[in-house]
């Protein structure tokens, strides 16, 4: 079955240090979306892509970084100057090219602890 | 620009209790309207849509009616289960953007 896949589920860091998160997707979807959701709030987006090697920055961009290398696969950076990373990340794919009917897919999530 | 409001929560029902959650939006344009569902720890699922004005979603006993007159796209089910209980986030999406556009998010807790 196709479907976007997040790992790892769980992930702690330690201060200064980055840390990759890894999204996947065999949707065949061109566009491809990081989300990070604090406790009892909604989703903010970080950053996203609808084409191969190129991304936009979403509304809080500072402290991430982001590659769109493959069609597939859309890996998020948490850099040692994101201060407060704690939170819960969500990747989420779509379709483009004005098709609105489908939404997006989104994966099970990454939580993110620093310790 | 685009945006979505949802009524606040947290809900918190009885079991077999009617369910409506609000939820009303402000677009250029037409967008289609989503509701979608995150349970406790895991990512969100797809719960209904609509994609035009008077279309009605429905889902798992879920219904949204897609209202132009109102800019409104309410959640509404007959009779909760325990097994509803979770975060409820309405959105919409132009094909002007592509990007989706979501509230807040609404908690609901249904109690046995």
């Amino acid at each position: 079955d196709g479907g976007i896949t997040q790992s790892p589920k769980y992930l702690f860091r330690k201060e200064g240090q980055n840390v990759t998160l890894s999204c996947e997707q065999n949707l065949n979807h061109d566009a491809m979306y990081w989300y990070r959701q604090d406790p009892g709030q909604g989703l903010r987006l970080i950053y996203y892509s609808q084409i191969v090697n190129d991304f936009q920055k979403g509304d809080i961009a500072e402290g991430y970084s982001v590659s769109r290398e493959k069609k597939e696969s859309f890996p998020l950076t948490v850099t040692s100057a994101q201060k407060n990373p704690t939170a819960f990340y969500l990747c989420a794919s779509s379709i483009v090219g004005g098709k609105t009917n489908y939404g997006y897919t989104f994966g099970s999530g990454t939580r993110l602890t620093v310790v | 620009g685009n945006s979505v409001t949802q009524m606040e929560g947290p809900v918190t029902l009885s079991e077999e209790a009617f369910l409506t959650i609000n939820c009303t939006y402000t677009a250029t344009g037409y967008p289609s309207l989503f509701w979608y569902v995150q349970y406790p720890g895991e990512g969100l699922q797809l719960l209904l849509k609509a994609t035009k004005a008077d279309d009605k979603g429905s889902n798992k006993g879920f219904e949204a009616t897609y209202r132009k007159e109102t800019t409104s796209f309410h959640l509404e089910k007959g009779s909760v289960q325990v097994s509803d209980s979770a975060v409820y986030f309405c959105a919409l999406l132009t094909s002007n953007t592509g990007k989706l556009i979501f509230g807040q998010g609404t908690t609901l807790q249904v109690k046995p």
